[in-house]
């Protein structure tokens, strides 16, 4: 159980491309996802808090005209990466946690984006 | 937000049993804590939580001392798939339970 799926998981696009990256809980109810960046060799960042059916809450420093949250149902989020730029090329991760205060977030396999 | 300090790496071998001690001098009184699994160009794996004492599951356990100050995540007869980066996180309850994760232990297991 618990399961996340993200998709796609690679891909590769032209500077100023914008790119959407979908994050679904498979077998639970989200009331809750989150979105990290994750650079080589480095720990997780979280860039943004989404619920379902609000605004999405971005961390310090995370540009939300650039990072586009939607959170739709309690199944799926996405992120698009608008105008994107080799600067943001990175290793995205999703999670997603199930209603209960003291639910676990489970991790989908992250979208590795790199941008030419 | 409770900070969590834990080895930057640990060598094993095959077969040896594996305690990842993570402290966090500055837990709160309804902060849980939860260790996660991260292999290269995946999403962290939820290990184990626990709140006090021992908690055991399939995959591992977690030692939790009285003062709660500190945590010990213990791996079993570890294998070389184990290799992996081990992130302790202590999380505060409530709905939206946001989690900060630290520089993680990178443990390698040599055969």
């Amino acid at each position: 159980g618990a399961v996340v799926s993200q998709h796609p998981s690679w891909v590769i696009c032209k500077s100023g491309t914008s790119v959407k990256i979908e994050c679904r809980s498979l077998d639970f109810q989200a009331t809750t996802m989150f979105w990290y960046r994750q650079f080589p060799k480095q720990s997780l960042m979280l860039m943004a808090t989404s619920n379902e059916g609000s605004k999405a809450t971005y961390e310090q420093g995370v540009e939300k005209d650039k990072f586009l949250i939607n959170h739709a149902s309690l199944t799926l989020s996405t992120l698009t990466v608008t105008s994107a730029h080799p600067e943001d090329s990175s290793f995205y991760i999703c999670s997603a946690k199930g209603q209960g205060d003291y639910q676990p977030q489970h991790f989908g396999d992250g979208t590795r984006l790199s941008i030419l | 937000l409770a900070k969590t300090t834990q080895p930057i790496s640990m060598d094993s071998y095959e077969g040896q049993e594996v305690n990842i001690t993570c402290s966090h001098n500055n837990i709160a009184t309804n902060d849980y804590i939860t260790w996660y699994q991260q292999f290269p160009s995946q999403g962290p794996r939820f290990i184990i939580q626990g709140y006090k004492t021992k908690v055991t599951n399939e995959v591992a356990s977690l030692f939790i001392p009285a003062d709660r100050k500190s945590s010990t995540l213990s791996l079993p007869r570890v294998s070389l798939s184990d290799t992996a980066v081990y992130y302790c996180l202590v999380v505060p309850s409530g709905s939206a339970r946001q989690l900060t994760f630290g520089s993680g232990t990178q443990l390698t297991v040599l055969p």
